[in-house]
């Protein structure tokens, strides 16, 4: 089955304690993004991929880190998570970047950080 | 001001009804059009594209204004199933960067 799959869904954690939430996709997509939402903002994009080894910011990059390594991967990392990085995260995956191309998104991640 | 503007509602609406979102986008180098649909605590998924020459999927249609830089969704025949929240979305440098709406919340009743 096509999918986007993120580990893991549900995650508390602390102030400070490093977290990596994994993502990945079986439909050989070229183009990989990751969202926050939050109540009354919407989607908000952290970081984007357009292929391997090729990643560049969005709205929202501040405290997050990706990586491309491999083609189906792309993790988001944080490296000292802060309580207002609590929040609903998707994944999505695109065939290529450019004009009309649908994103499929992942089941969500939701990171509550004390 | 935000970059993707819409009305939150919620909407409230009987079966059958005829329903209308608007959207407006401020970045006149946007390219692409989108609305998704979003279930509660669900992950969006694509509901149409939205093209100049506007286009229609059965009771959906949708229309795209770029000299006002403004985006509509029409749902006719409203069905219990089409609760959800509606989101516009608006690409930009190449189809890379993806601004989201906030959505709008409708509700149809029986």
């Amino acid at each position: 089955e096509a999918q986007v799959t993120q580990n893991p869904r549900y995650l508390i954690t602390v102030t400070g304690k490093k977290l990596t939430v994994t993502c990945s996709q079986n439909m050989n997509h070229e183009y990989m993004s990751w969202y926050r939402q939050d109540p009354g903002l919407g989607l908000r994009q952290i970081y984007y991929s357009m292929n391997v080894e090729v990643t560049d910011k969005g709205d929202v990059p501040e405290g997050y880190k990706v990586s491309r390594k491999e083609k189906r991967n792309f993790p988001l990392i944080l490296e000292s998570p802060s309580p207002n990085q609590t929040s609903l995260y998707f994944c999505a995956s695109s065939l290529i970047a450019g004009d009309y191309n649908e994103q499929f998104f992942g089941p969500g991640t939701r990171l509550t950080v004390l | 001001r935000k970059e993707v503007e819409q009305d939150p509602g919620p909407f409230n609406v009987p079966e059958g009804a005829t329903v209308a979102f608007n959207c407006t986008y401020s970045n006149s180098a946007s390219q692409s059009f989108f609305w998704y649909r979003q279930d509660c605590r669900k992950e969006p998924k694509l509901l149409m594209s939205v093209y100049s020459s506007g286009n229609e999927d059965g009771r959906f249609t949708a229309q795209l204004n770029r000299a006002s830089q403004y985006i509509s969704l029409l749902i006719r025949d409203s069905k219990l199933s089409d609760s959800a929240t509606y989101l516009c979305v608006v690409t930009s440098s190449g189809g890379f960067k993806t601004i989201f709406g906030a959505g709008t919340r409708l509700f149809v009743k029986a």
